[in-house]
């Protein structure tokens, strides 16, 4: 079983929908949770952490469940800037040290 | 925010050959950095850690003599690929940690290296 599992998609979604992501990790002493973006051929970038409380930034929300061990993005009013893919991200340390990303999810925003 | 550059951005070289790849944290220090590859529609794989003033640690899989890491300052750490081969051909990508004010901690990402190896 892999450590941080998503669905590889790809989403395919009309601009202005709503769509979900979700990630499943294994390690259950996991103490960070982040989800990153990355554009083709570029580095990934920070989209947001994830608290246990779960947490909101604009269009974005994320959601973690430890019981579960599940985390989850949505995004909100998809924009086409939106088209990327969003790598799950775990850390089984308190800091954002080695972590593990998960195969990433393709989302296609079209117009 | 903090910057993480690399260098080179890209590069092709003759199977055979041994190529550097720089990684450098502009605007703080690094006592750790990361390196790691992704192939074309697969995710990061983590190679190996960086640690500066001591040897790397290298995850299972990832030969240590192949890929040589050396982590020389607390803003530098190089990767040479030696005598690299074809299936060596990926995209090489640093990270460095940094812990920000409320001990936030995030890792920071370099461009990345296209590695094409003919």
């Amino acid at each position: 079983r892999k450590e941080v599992e998503q669905d590889p998609g790809p989403f395919n979604v009309p601009e202005g929908a709503t769509v979900a992501f979700n990630c499943t990790y294994s390690n259950s002493a996991s103490q960070s949770f982040f989800w990153y973006r990355q554009d083709c051929r570029k580095e990934p970038k920070l989209l947001m952490s994830v608290y246990s409380s779960g947490n909101e930034d604009g269009r974005f929300t994320a959601q973690l469940n430890r019981a579960s061990q599940y985390i989850s993005l949505l995004i909100r009013d998809s924009k086409l800037s939106d088209s990327a893919t969003y790598l799950c991200v775990v850390s089984p340390y308190s800091s954002a040290s080695k972590i593990i990303f998960g195969s990433g999810t393709r989302l296609s925003i079209r117009p | 925010g903090a910057v993480v550059s690399q260098h080179p951005s890209w590069v092709i070289c003759k199977s055979g050959t041994s190529v550097k790849i720089e990684c450098r944290s502009l605007d703080f220090q690094a006592t750790t950095m990361f390196w790691y590859r992704q192939f074309p529609k697969q995710s990061l794989m983590l190679m190996a850690t960086s640690n500066e003033g001591s040897k790397a640690t290298y995850e299972q899989g990832v030969e240590k003599d192949k890929f040589l890491i050396n982590h020389a300052s607390l803003t530098l750490s190089t990767l040479t690929v030696t005598s690299a081969h074809p299936e060596d051909s990926s995209f090489y990508i640093c990270s460095a940690p940094l812990t920000l004010a409320g001990d936030r901690n995030e890792q920071f990402f370099g461009p990345g290296t296209r590695l094409t190896v003919l």
